[in-house]
């Protein structure tokens, strides 16, 4: 069965630091790549997604990510976070393999330090 | 309007009452979901609906019972729920299900306890 992995549930991170959250999945076929983000209290916003084209996709708040095929993964990356950067990270797959409903990682726990 | 809403944002009910959570989009999306979700977990999908058809149930107890009264409404009726079931529920929405779509557009929840 298709799976997603997010390889740190709990990141602590300094302002200014420079940001990486892993995600790799387990499908070998064509997917569609979702970075969602939960805000304390709010509702998950879509970041960034990766359906075809250039690997590396730029999203909203200066978030990217880079689809690495060989890889199987999906890695989050932020240059500089900043304090409201603080939140909950899923990353999310879909796939034929998956009837395209969305599969998701456990998700990533942020916070960052003032 | 690009948004999902969904009312009441908290409820509170006993394990003998009914309910109903709303939720409503005007993005002509004719795909809408629901799902659960428990504290610092991702959201589990209960139920899709595509063109007003349920197209998909993920073996949810019968406690819960979708509705798509048009292709903009989806209401998901509750009756003697358990405790267990206190959850934030999320309703979405995509332009199609089912297929190579886009992504889904999220509301923001209702916080449901049940006591």
């Amino acid at each position: 069965a298709q799976s997603v992995s997010q390889h740190n549930h709990h990141v602590i991170l300094s302002e200014a630091a420079s940001l990486e959250l892993g995600c790799n999945y387990s499908y070998g076929g064509t997917v569609n790549l979702f970075w969602y983000v939960q805000y304390p209290g709010q509702h998950l916003q879509l970041l960034l997604k990766y359906f075809s084209g250039d690997p590396l996709v730029k999203g909203i708040k200066g978030f990217e990510a880079e689809f690495i095929k060989s890889k199987f993964s999906f890695n989050l990356r932020k240059p500089s976070v900043q304090w409201s950067d603080t939140a909950e990270y899923f990353c999310a797959v879909n796939a034929l393999d998956s009837n395209y409903q969305l599969i998701w990682g456990a998700g990533t726990k942020l916070i960052i330090k003032p | 309007d690009t948004e999902v809403t969904q009312t009441p944002k908290h409820l509170v009910m006993g394990m003998t009452n009914k309910k109903s959570l709303k939720c409503e989009q005007h993005m002509g999306h004719r795909a809408m979901y629901w799902y659960k979700q428990k504290a610092k977990k991702p959201p589990e999908l209960m139920f899709v609906y595509s063109y007003e058809k349920l197209s998909i149930n993920e073996s949810v107890p019968s406690r819960f019972s979708p509705e798509c009264p048009n292709s903009s409404l989806l209401n998901l009726h509750l009756h003697a729920l358990q405790p267990e079931d206190s959850a934030l529920y999320l309703c979405a929405s995509s332009r199609k299900a089912l297929a190579n779509s886009p992504e889904q557009f999220f509301g923001p929840g209702t916080r449901l306890t049940v006591l």
